[in-house]
C-alpha cells in the first residue's frame, strides 16, 4: 500500500521559516517524481511544487519561486520543502503527493496523497 | 492567471447521473484530471487525461472533454459519492497549473 507521511507544519511568524518533509512508503520512492500541494480555505487547491525522481529536475508554482525550496532523499525514502518569508497568504494544510508517472512530460498528475501538515503564519 | 471554472455545487438523488463541469480556455489542448476530496480526507484522483480511470476507481465515473469544457460524469449516484470534486489542468504554455474552485456534490 502506497503511504505517504507529511511532517513539520507548526506555527511561524509572518517572514520566518519553516522545513515540511514527506516519506513515502510502499512504493519504489526512487521511482516517482512528488508533487507538494496546498489547501486553505482561502484559495483552495494549488499545486506548489514538483521534483523528478532524482531530484535533479524542480518547478514551482510562481507564488513560491525565489522562497521554497524542493529536495529529496532517496536513500531515506524521503521529500523536503524548505519554506522562507512565509506570509499570511502561506497559511495552509500541505500535502505531498506522488506523480502519475509523466512529470518530466510536463503532464501533473497526483495518484496517491498523504493526509497533510498544516502551516499556520501568525505573530 | 489562468483559471477552471467549476460549479459551486450540485445536487441528485440517488441513482441519477451527475454531470460536473470544469472550463477553461486551454482545454481543448490540454489535459484534465479530476479529483475527488470527501470530508476531512485528502483528494483522490478518479480520472486522469480526460477520460482514463485509475485502478480501483468505480465504472460509475467516467470523464469527457469537448472545447473548452471538461465533464465527470458519475452514472447511478450513490450517497458515498457526496464530496467535493475538483478539476486540474495547465494552461496553453504549461506554465501554469491550476485546480478549479471545486463543486460540491450532494446526493439525496
Amino acid at each position: 500500500e502506497v503511504k505517504l507521511v507529511e511532517s513539520g507544519g507548526g506555527l511561524v511568524q509572518p517572514g520566518g521559516s519553516l522545513r515540511l518533509s514527506c516519506t513515502g512508503t510502499g512504493f519504489k520512492f526512487e521511482d516517482y517524481a512528488i508533487h507538494w500541494i496546498r489547501q486553505s480555505p482561502r484559495k483552495g487547491l494549488e499545486w506548489v511544487s514538483g521534483i523528478n525522481a532524482n531530484g535533479d529536475y524542480t518547478r514551482y508554482a510562481d507564488s513560491v519561486k525565489g522562497r521554497f525550496t524542493v529536495s529529496r532523499e532517496n536513500a531515506k525514502n524521503s521529500l523536503y520543502l524548505e519554506m522562507s518569508d512565509l506570509s499570511v497568504e502561506d497559511m495552509a494544510l500541505y500535502y505531498c503527493a506522488k506523480d502519475g508517472g509523466e512529470f518530466s512530460r510536463g503532464e501533473y498528475s497526483f495518484d496517491s496523497w498523504g493526509q497533510g501538515t498544516l502551516v499556520t503564519v501568525s505573530s | 492567471s489562468y483559471e477552471l471554472t467549476q460549479p459551486p455545487a450540485l445536487s441528485v438523488s440517488p441513482g441519477q447521473t451527475a454531470r460536473i463541469t470544469c472550463s477553461g480556455d486551454a482545454l481543448p489542448k490540454k489535459y484534465t484530471y479530476w479529483y475527488q476530496q470527501k470530508s476531512g480526507q485528502a483528494p483522490v484522483l478518479v480520472i486522469y487525461k480526460d477520460t482514463n480511470r485509475p485502478s480501483g476507481i468505480p465504472e460509475r465515473f467516467s470523464g469527457s472533454s469537448s472545447g473548452t469544457t471538461a465533464t465527470l460524469s458519475i452514472s447511478g449516484a450513490q450517497v458515498d459519492d457526496e464530496a467535493d470534486y475538483y478539476c486540474f489542468s495547465t494552461d496553453s504554455s504549461g506554465h501554469q497549473r491550476v485546480f478549479g474552485g471545486g463543486t460540491k456534490l450532494t446526493v439525496l
